[in-house]
Order: structure tokens, then C-alpha cells, then sequence
């Protein structure tokens, strides 16, 4: 299984940067890096994900490791909404997303 | 886009009872469709893969006739908890992946499901 290391948790203040570490060392040619978050008492909401380069969207941006054995998530600006549990995942196989602990990031008003 | 819908949110039943959850993709066509669990303060546990039209693919551990799973429709997956004990009283979450284009690559998540069995 290709899996992924987070920090159990992270903490940051309201309008500023965060940026959320994933070690995947094992990770193969062809896996994708996939952020999810999920706030309480809801289903995981889709993030990014991204392949070689870095990646953006409205959301958020994925920067790539050249050796592609860790990624960052990036919310550029965090609000309060941000606090949520963030899942770093690698697509193991055609399709199946197996979660890990992810990282529990509390934002500080 | 790319909406998937959960009915019911939360329910209740006895001990003995069977529950249908359905999962349903709103605005696209899932050929996929995923079943999680989830236990209070730890990540989601996949349960089984089901496709439109054929047999769910259960993960080890999970009983298939206990969690019976239909996907009779390229937008519509349910998961029917039989004989439901307390143990199973859990946040049951369903995702689905699109058959072509832009949503080909990402699963979507439904709002999940709360089960209490009493």
C-alpha cells in the first residue's frame, strides 16, 4: 500500500498561511497526490490533487517535492471555516482513496 | 457540480431492524460508487466498491450479507444494514467517481449518514 505521513495536528491563526505537510516516500509513478478535507459531521470534501507540478485552484495549492516523496497543501489565506481535518491520500490502484489519520488543523481567531 | 446526496441524514432504529441508506450523484453519471464508514475520532473506513451493474467489491472484514449494496443505476448506490446491532451504529459515507471527463479522476463525498442502533 502507498501511504502517507501527516502531523496529527496543526494550528494557525485566522488571514494567514498555512501549510500542511505530507511525507509519501513510497509513492509510485503513477500515483496521484489527493487532498480531501472533512469538517465535522460532514463527508470529506475534495481539495486538489496533482500529479508532478504544483497545482492550483480556488481552494487552495499543492506543491510537489521534485522527488515527488512529499507534498504541501497550502491555504493561502485560513479562515475559521478552514478547521477541518485534512487528508493527504495517494490513489492507490484504478480507484479506490484509503484514508489515513490526516492532520486535525484548528484556526485561531 | 459534481453533487452527491445522502438520504437519510441520521436515523434511528432498533436493534434487529434493517436500514437503507441511499447515495445519489446529482449532476453526473457515477460508474463508481464507494461505501465508508466512519467511528467516532477515527478516519473513514472503506467498506466495499460497488459498479453500476454488477457485484460490490467488499473489503476484508466487512460481511457482505450483513451490508448488502445495490447499484442499480449509473446515479444511484444503497447500502442496507441488516439486522443492525449496536456495533453498527457508526457515520456511514458514500463517494462516487465519474465515468468520463472532468470527473473521471476525483471521488465525491456525500454529507454522510448517522446510524444509531439502539
Amino acid at each position: 500500500d502507498a501511504k502517507t505521513t501527516q502531523p496529527n495536528s496543526m494550528e494557525s491563526n485566522e488571514e494567514e498561511p498555512v501549510h500542511l505537510p505530507c511525507n509519501h516516500s513510497t509513492i509510485s509513478g503513477t500515483d496521484y497526490i489527493h487532498w480531501y478535507r472533512q469538517l465535522p459531521s460532514q463527508g470529506p470534501e475534495y481539495v486538489i490533487h496533482g500529479l508532478t507540478s504544483n497545482v492550483n485552484n480556488r481552494m487552495a495549492s499543492l506543491a510537489i517535492a521534485e522527488d515527488r516523496k512529499s507534498s504541501t497543501l497550502i491555504l493561502h489565506r485560513a479562515t475559521l471555516r478552514d478547521a477541518a481535518v485534512y487528508y493527504c491520500i495517494l490513489k492507490e490502484g484504478a480507484q479506490k482513496l484509503v484514508f489515513g489519520q490526516g492532520t486535525r488543523l484548528t484556526i485561531n481567531p | 457540480g459534481a453533487v452527491v446526496s445522502q438520504h437519510p441524514s441520521w436515523v434511528i432504529c432498533k436493534s434487529g431492524t434493517s436500514v437503507k441508506i441511499e447515495c445519489r450523484s446529482l449532476d453526473f453519471q457515477a460508474t463508481t460508487m464507494f461505501w465508508y464508514r466512519q467511528f467516532p475520532k477515527q478516519s473513514l473506513m472503506l467498506m466495499a466498491t460497488s459498479n453500476e451493474g454488477s457485484k460490490a467489491t467488499y473489503e476484508q472484514g466487512v460481511e457482505k450479507d450483513k451490508f448488502l449494496i445495490n447499484h442499480a443505476s449509473l446515479t444511484l448506490s444503497t447500502l442496507t444494514v441488516t439486522s443492525a446491532h449496536p456495533e453498527d451504529s457508526s457515520f456511514y459515507i458514500c463517494s462516487a467517481r465519474g465515468s468520463s471527463g472532468g470527473w473521471a479522476d476525483t471521488q465525491y463525498f456525500g454529507p454522510g449518514t448517522r446510524l444509531t442502533v439502539l
